[in-house]
């Protein structure tokens, strides 16, 4: 089945540092997601992304598809930030269940 | 609700006992998904549903765990005879499935943790 791997696996930054975390998977997709666990646990949505670059006010993410990576770009890190950021891509090639990779764990000090 | 809603948000559990988990997803939201996250397996696909056909059970770890979802809306996640090892986080998920619409994107729930002592 499909791998996703993602790197680093833990990342320490001084508040105001940028960042970029990567997911690599084995396969091609049509879906991929950026999710953020917060501290409290809850998966936030950050980005729907298969292919191309989105832009949501400090994060980024560009999917290269053809390349099987996918980069998530942090600028002016925030002490909020922190908390681990994971990957999705669907189990069986279409839209529905995913398989997420093992997540980067971010602690953002001030 | 605004987002997808579960219930207990902690459960503690006698090993060998059965456990309820609910789910209540977004409105109008046609799919729903069960995943679970634990230490040494991360977050892993149980169970998903869409629509009125038949749900791919297919990331069950054991015949010990069975979901439902009743009226297309709330799905309750029913575990037997809890093991030790079935602590974890629960997590449930929903999303539109709109037909034609190749973008899908779920939203998850707080979650239910689950300790089985």
């Amino acid at each position: 089945g499909i791998q996703v791997e993602q790197s680093p696996p833990d990342l320490i930054l001084q508040e105001g540092a940028n960042s970029t975390l990567r997911c690599n998977f084995s396969d091609s997709v049509n879906n991929l997601q950026w999710f953020h666990q917060n501290p409290w646990g809850q998966l936030i949505n950050l980005f729907y992304i298969p292919s191309g670059t989105k832009q949501n006010g400090r994060l980024s993410a560009t999917t290269v598809a053809t390349e099987r990576y996918s980069l998530l770009y942090i600028s002016s890190s925030q002490t909020t930030d922190s908390g681990v950021y994971f990957c999705a891509v669907p189990l069986d090639g279409g839209y529905n269940k995913l398989i997420f990779g093992a997540g980067t764990r971010l602690a953002v000090h001030p | 609700g605004a987002g997808v809603s579960q219930s207990p948000s902690n459960k503690v559990t006698e090993k060998g006992k059965d456990v309820e988990l609910r789910c209540d997803p977004i409105s109008g939201h046609t799919a729903l998904y069960w995943y679970r996250q634990s230490l040494g397996q991360g977050l892993e696909f149980l169970i998903y549903f869409q629509g009125n056909s038949a749900p791919d059970k297919s990331g069950l770890p054991s015949d010990r765990f069975s979901a439902e979802r009743t009226g297309g809306s709330v799905s309750t996640l029913t575990i037997q005879r809890t093991q030790q090892e079935d602590s974890a986080v629960y997590l449930c998920a929903s999303s539109p499935k709109l037909a034609g619409v190749t973008t899908d994107t779920q939203y998850f729930g707080p979650g239910t943790r689950l300790t089985v002592l």
